[in-house]
């Protein structure tokens, strides 16, 4: 089983739905974060969260919403969703945890959300 | 991506040595990260320097200077596999998030 994973992998919706996308993970991280990739673009930083009452805008929070559940759970929401919202979204986790190893704080990816604004 | 610059495709042939260089706007940085990323899947991290020189991984080698903000991820002993795009990444002394730059599609011929 994947340590973050995401659902729905792939959604087709029309223009002004409401969309949630929803990231979970087993790997005890206290990071999460979501992307969205667009050809050319790479991956912009759309919102992230350190701890479960802590949230964060990134470069494209606009028309985004999140909700940090629990520690364990990141969801996603476009209150209306427009063409332009296309694209493929990631979520991922990482730690600020220096237990143990040395942590070089890398990110871990969800297998990804492929959604489609009509 | 917020002054991250790498090559938008490169093609080497299988067996063969690759260099994929990035660039970095240096204000605020804490490390540097490459990624890869198969066609239609999450990236997966391949390597990470903060301290300026060579990080070496297998056939994989990452390369580092802070002053320059410049980084090259070198690859030898190319495989048909490693046909990927390679994802060069900032993280930010501010809010400790990563900043992506827009990929490097790497084609491997036999």
């Amino acid at each position: 089983d994947a340590d973050v994973t995401q659902t729905p992998r792939n959604r087709i919706t029309k223009t002004g739905k409401r969309i949630m996308l929803e990231c979970s993970q087993t790997k005890g991280h206290d990071r999460m974060y979501w992307y969205r990739q667009d050809p050319g673009l790479g991956l912009r930083l759309i919102y992230y969260s350190f701890d479960v009452k802590d949230i964060n805008k990134g470069e494209i929070s606009d028309g985004y919403s999140v909700s940090r559940q629990a520690q364990a759970k990141f969801s996603l929401s476009l209150e209306s969703a427009i063409p332009n919202q296309t694209a493929l979204y990631f979520c991922a986790t990482s730690t600020s945890s220096n237990v143990g190893q040395a942590n070089t704080g890398e990110l871990f990816f969800g297998e990804g959300s492929r959604l489609t604004v009509l | 991506g917020q002054n991250i610059d790498q090559p938008t495709e490169m093609t080497a042939t299988e067996g063969a040595i690759v260099q994929i260089n990035c660039t970095y706007q240096t204000s605020g940085f804490n490390g540097l990260f490459w990624y890869q990323q198969h066609a239609g899947e999450a990236p997966t991290f391949l390597s990470y320097n903060v301290l300026d020189g060579l990080e070496e991984k297998g056939r994989f080698s990452s390369f580092l200077s802070r002053s320059k903000g410049y980084s090259y991820l070198l690859l030898k002993e190319l495989q048909m596999k490693d046909s990927a795009s390679y994802l060069c990444a900032r993280k930010r002394n501010y809010g400790q998030n990563f900043v992506f730059g827009p990929g490097t599609r790497l084609s491997v011929l036999p």
